[in-house]
């Protein structure tokens, strides 16, 4: 069975900053992994999707990477600001019957300070 | 322009008493996703259709039933909610293909009472 993991399940940092959010997942036989931002009480954002034959993408500050072969796919934040509070979450597809099935991992909650 | 539509964005019905969810879309996607989001916990898939073939999770508690008309509406139905399901209910669509990203609805709080 899938697990997803994401670690630290809370940040706080001050305005500016970069910064990093990791996911790992046990089964490296994915088909695609996808980054979303949840605001509180919200539904989820899409940010950013990556193909299992990518190894990155990017989206104005926002950059992720894929290493399937580790299990492992990074969320990189550049010169954060207090609208980028949210939380994070990860989630990995291992399934190509049509669509995606979803795995997520907890999240990260991020909160920038001013 | 709203692209998945959840009404209501919040509903509070009693122990027992049967509650329809409901979600549409605007983007003609043909795969529809049902997730239910527990505080402080990740979305879990419930079912989905891919047209109109209905796929359920092995774990998906009989009480979780859904319907899908056409390819713009879906309905989730709790048949006889419990304090346990309590929770977010998050719609999601698709394109068909693994190359296609999900996208979400604003979710339906369930508060049952």
């Amino acid at each position: 069975k899938q697990e997803v993991t994401q670690i630290p399940a809370a940040l706080s940092v001050p305005e500016g900053e970069n910064l990093v959010l990791n996911c790992s997942f046990t089964d490296s036989a994915i088909y695609n992994l996808q980054w979303f931002r949840q605001d509180p009480g919200k539904g989820l954002t899409s940010l950013l999707l990556i193909q299992s034959s990518q190894r990155e993408q990017t989206s104005g500050r926002l950059n992720a990477s894929l290493d399937k072969s580790s299990g492992r796919s990074t969320l990189y934040i550049a010169a954060s600001q207090p609208g980028d509070s949210a939380t994070y979450l990860c989630a990995v597809n291992l399934w190509a019957g049509g669509g995606n099935k979803l795995t997520f991992g907890t999240g990260t909650q991020l909160k920038v300070e001013l | 322009d709203a692209m998945v539509i959840q009404n209501p964005r919040y509903q509070v019905t009693q122990f027992g008493k049967p509650v329809t969810l409901s979600c549409s879309q605007t983007l003609n996607h043909n795969v529809m996703y049902w997730y239910q989001q527990k505080s402080s916990q990740a979305p879990k898939l419930l079912f989905h259709y891919y047209d109109k073939d209905f796929n359920n999770e092995a774990d998906t508690p009989d009480n979780f039933q859904s319907r899908r008309p056409n390819t713009s509406f879906c309905f989730l139905d709790i048949r006889s909610p419990g304090l346990g399901d309590a929770a977010m209910y998050l719609c999601a669509t698709s394109r068909d293909g693994t190359v296609y990203e999900q996208y979400f609805g604003p979710g339906t709080r369930l508060t049952v009472t």
